[in-house]
């Protein structure tokens, strides 16, 4: 299986300003995507993130306030931008992986003051 | 977003006894995934099913793709302190513009030695 990896693993962020997490993954993927895990819930899909093309975004996410890049087959960022405490949450990306499954990073733990 | 139904919310149970839980969903899939989620850590994929009423093994987990293909069962047999976890079912329409995970609402496991 892929091995993932996310930075930071955790951070404590004041409001109003902006965190970029990286997605590392050790294997050539062609979809990626990223979720975010607010505290006590389950998991719920921000974007799609495909190399060479703009990400696709869930109902009730947008690009202005979680930016995505994704400049090759194995990297991604997210942005959280303009943070508010409703941002407090673990965000998660994921690869998809043979036999229409996904495998998850650790996650980043996020906490806006 | 859309979210899967899980019951039983949370489960309190001996060690070596065996668990139960479901995952049900107003809209068809192609396919199921069960996943554990440790805290601190991001999901690790159990079981993967793909076939109405298919029903596969991995260790002491069994779970069963229902054959309506809108729910999905999950048994630990002879559960162990090891299980202590957060169980998610996610369904897939594999095939689609984007295959997308929808994850369910989440089962709490707490075995007591």
């Amino acid at each position: 299986s892929a091995v993932i990896s996310q930075k930071p693993s955790r951070d404590i962020c004041q409001r109003g300003t902006s965190l970029t997490i990286q997605c590392q993954v050790d294997s050539q993927v062609t979809m990626m995507f990223w979720y975010r895990q607010q505290p006590g819930q389950s998991l719920t899909l921000i974007a799609t993130a495909n190399q060479g093309s703009e990400a696709t975004y869930e109902s009730g996410f947008v690009i202005d306030k979680f930016p995505i890049s994704r400049p090759n087959l194995t990297f991604s960022t997210l942005t959280v931008s303009n943070m508010s405490p409703e941002d407090s949450s673990i965000y998660l990306c994921s690869v998809e992986a043979p036999g229409r499954t996904q495998y998850f990073g650790p996650g980043t733990r996020l906490l806006v003051l | 977003g859309q979210q899967l139904n899980q019951s039983p919310q949370s489960m309190f149970i001996q060690e070596g006894e065996d668990v139960s839980m479901n995952c049900t969903s107003s809209s068809i899939f192609n396919t199921w995934l069960w996943y554990k989620q440790d805290p601190g850590e991001g999901p690790v994929l159990l079981i993967a099913l793909y076939k109405a009423g298919e029903l596969t093994s991995n260790g002491r987990l069994t779970a069963q793709f229902g054959i309506t293909r809108k729910d999905s069962f999950l048994n630990i047999s002879a559960s162990i302190p090891s299980d202590v976890g957060i169980y998610f079912c996610a369904g897939l329409n594999y095939g689609g513009a984007t295959n997308k995970l929808i994850f369910g609402t989440g089962t709490l496991l707490a075995v007591q030695p």
